[in-house]
């Protein structure tokens, strides 16, 4: 089978840098994901690694290190509107479907 | 804009009732997923489907069924509802070969 782990809440102050950790364990590897979720709204894809290192698209950078099964999410310059939770999501293979974590919900303070 | 689409987007229903809630895609992908979200437990997979003859029984499938109909189109039903299927229902789509998942916009279901 497969589990994440992911805190469940963070809070962050507008401006800031914050980071979202998720480690996972799973019988196969084939990426980490990030998705995106506004009160109310659907999930919305963020990244994918597949490979150990640092993804980085405009604010938001994604880290995965398969030997640590642990990857994270780094948001940057923090604004009121990346309030959202954010789930991390694994697949074993090509051929399985999404696994996702519970959550962390982000609130971002002015 | 290619889409995904629920309906209905809010539903109440009696314990008991049957109820069918339907997924669309304009997308042209293979793969179709149906989620369960709870507060405080995340996204869970009830079933999924990678094309039209493929079904697939996912986490908590008991209580649930699906159906195929279409490469478009992906249904849930519920047999006979319990109020403990109150829940935020999500479909999504997927290319295989392809990562990202696609959601449609929830289906928000309460069983009294």
């Amino acid at each position: 089978g497969q589990s994440l782990e992911q805190p469940s809440e963070v809070t962050a102050v507008e401006g800031a840098i914050v980071q979202i950790n998720c480690t996972y364990q799973t019988s196969g590897f084939y990426g980490l994901s990030w998705y995106q979720q506004h009160d109310g709204g659907a999930p919305t894809f963020l990244s994918y690694n597949a490979l150990d290192g640092l993804e980085e698209t405009g604010r938001f950078s994604s880290f995965l290190s398969r030997s640590d099964s642990y990857g994270y999410l780094l948001l940057q310059e923090l604004q009121m509107k990346d309030s959202a939770s954010y789930f991390c999501a694994v697949r074993s293979s090509g051929n399985t479907p999404l696994v996702f974590g519970k959550g962390t919900r982000l609130s971002v303070i002015a | 804009d290619a889409d995904v689409t629920q309906t209905p987007r809010n539903r109440i229903t009696k314990t008991g009732k049957r109820i069918m809630l339907e997924c669309s895609q304009t997308k042209g992908h293979d793969r179709m997923y149906w989620y369960r979200q709870d507060p405080g437990l995340g996204l869970r997979l009830i079933y999924y489907s990678f094309d039209v003859k493929d079904i697939n029984k996912g986490e908590i499938s008991d209580g649930y069924s699906v159906s195929r109909q279409a490469q478009a189109k992906f249904s849930l039903s519920l047999e006979s509802a319990i109020p403990n299927q109150t829940a935020l229902y999500f479909c999504a789509t997927s290319v295989s070969g392809n990562t990202e998942a696609f959601f449609g916009q929830g289906t928000r279901l309460t069983v009294v």
